[in-house]
């Protein structure tokens, strides 16, 4: 799926930083998606938006932020609020009909320095 | 809220025998039933998918089935190849949701020579 593009693709943070997180699309999708993938617990999701300006928390939105000024684009911010930010952050678009599949980027990983 | 189970966790098989995933919703209104691929450290990728108004769908050596009696669906492998070894994840969408899915835990899929 080249029509998503996360960025960076290892990124470390030190205590108290809020780092930020990027994803593009130029599908034209409506929908994105944030989600958090551990070892074992596959993916959880942290917020999604169905529409610019507009989005909603997913099951595990504590400690982070996201916006959605443009449809293309759907930046999360781990805030230093998050303190096991250690995991493979994934994000995804997807037309808004209801049978229609997500697609994913590559991929963030997030470390503690 | 949806919660979607996987079974097994992990799954070992021998190259040119099947391998079968099941998954289990718990909300009777979800409708769209996607499975993603995951290889190592890669993105999630849509293989197959099967709409609540269908019982079974096929792709060459890949096959879903749905029971929404029973409230569950299951990814059939045939004739398994080393590349199919990757963690598998099914997820279920509900009609009130729009685009939300609900992943399962994942099953990692090993097929040995």
């Amino acid at each position: 799926d080249g029509g998503i593009t996360q960025s960076p693709k290892y990124l470390f943070r030190k205590e108290g930083q809020n780092v930020t997180l990027s994803c593009e699309q130029n599908l034209n999708h409506d929908a994105m998606y944030w989600y958090r993938q551990d070892p074992g617990q596959g993916l959880r999701l942290i917020y999604y938006s169905q529409i610019v300006n507009d989005f909603q928390k997913g099951d595990i939105a504590e400690g982070y932020s996201v916006s959605r000024e443009k449809k293309e684009s759907f930046p999360l911010t781990v805030t230093s609020a998050q303190k096991n930010p250690t995991a493979f952050y994934l994000c995804a678009s997807s037309l808004l009909s209801r049978d229609q599949p997500q697609h994913f980027g590559d991929g963030t990983r997030l470390s503690i320095l | 809220g949806e919660n979607v189970e996987q079974h097994p966790s992990t799954l070992s098989v021998q190259e040119g025998d099947s391998a079968v995933i099941k998954c289990t919703y718990s909300d009777s209104a979800s409708n769209y039933f996607p499975w993603y691929k995951q290889e190592l450290g890669k993105r999630p990728q849509l293989i197959i998918d099967i709409r609540s108004n269908v019982g079974e769908k096929k792709d060459q050596r890949i096959a879903v089935t749905l029971n929404k009696t029973a409230k569950h669906f299951s990814l059939h492998i045939t004739e398994t190849q080393p590349e199919d070894s990757a963690v598998y994840f099914c997820a279920a969408r509900n009609t009130g949701t729009a685009s939300k899915l609900t992943f399962g835990t994942g099953t990692r899929l090993q097929v040995t020579l």
